[in-house]
């Protein structure tokens, strides 16, 4: 089945770094990628739309100047939380879109295990 | 902006009895999914419902898709340990390639 490799798993840095998310598509090809955040306890709350080879579509209220999203290859997409800050810390989960089978044809979502970041 | 909200917010059942989360959208959908996440792990996918009406089963989960493709509910009967875990509800923004969870339903099973 489609796997979803997210690295790292977790981190922790401090204040004023910069932390990059990897998240790769392993097994097909992902023309479109979506950033979740979560916090604990609650719902995925859909950050940002990463398409290849173009630039990616915010969510109102996410700052893209923060939230750096690079989508460079069908099968890789990057986020950048940069200056991060305590109150960045959180669980980001991607996901790739999909179809499930040639059966139903389903548009599915494989997420990756998602990065815990930890700013210190 | 789009909103999926789902109730109970938790539920505690003990082990045998039945289970039911109830999602509802603001907006109408063109597609809805439901993914199921374990304590401390990510969202898996569990089906799609598609047509108004739609019902669709998988051994003792029920998925149904209201008429007005604006609700749906995931029902489990006689529910196990393993059933542990939130169950999110997705739907599919018509004309875009988003999918906005709804709140999440967090169940635990006692056995």
């Amino acid at each position: 089945g489609a796997v979803v490799s997210q690295h790292p798993s977790w981190v922790i840095c401090k204040s004023g770094t910069s932390v990059k998310i990897e998240c790769r598509s392993l097994d097909f090809q992902a023309t479109t990628m979506f950033w979740y955040r979560q916090f604990p306890k609650q719902s995925l709350m859909l950050m940002a739309t990463s398409n290849e080879g173009s630039k990616a579509t915010y969510e109102q209220g996410v700052e893209k100047d923060k939230f750096l999203i690079n989508h460079a290859s069908l099968t890789l997409s990057t986020l950048t939380v940069t200056s991060a800050h305590p109150e960045d810390s959180s669980f980001y989960i991607c996901s790739a879109k999909h179809r499930e089978s040639l059966l139903s044809g389903a548009n599915v979502l494989t997420f990756g295990a998602g990065s815990r970041l930890t700013v210190l | 902006g789009q909103q999926v909200m789902q109730i109970p917010q938790y539920q505690h059942v003990q082990e045998g009895e039945d289970f039911t989360t109830y999602c509802n959208s603001s907006t109408t959908l063109s597609n809805i999914q439901w993914y199921k996440q374990r304590p401390g792990g990510h969202p898996v996918f569990l089906i799609q419902l598609v047509k108004s009406g739609e019902v669709k089963k998988q051994k003792r989960l029920t998925f149904q898709f209201g008429e007005a493709k604006k609700n749906s509910s995931l029902h489990i009967t006689a529910t196990q340990t393993t059933d542990v875990g939130t169950y999110f509800c997705a739907g599919h923004i018509s004309g875009t390639y988003k999918y906005i969870f709804g709140t999440g339903t967090r169940l635990k099973v006692l056995a």
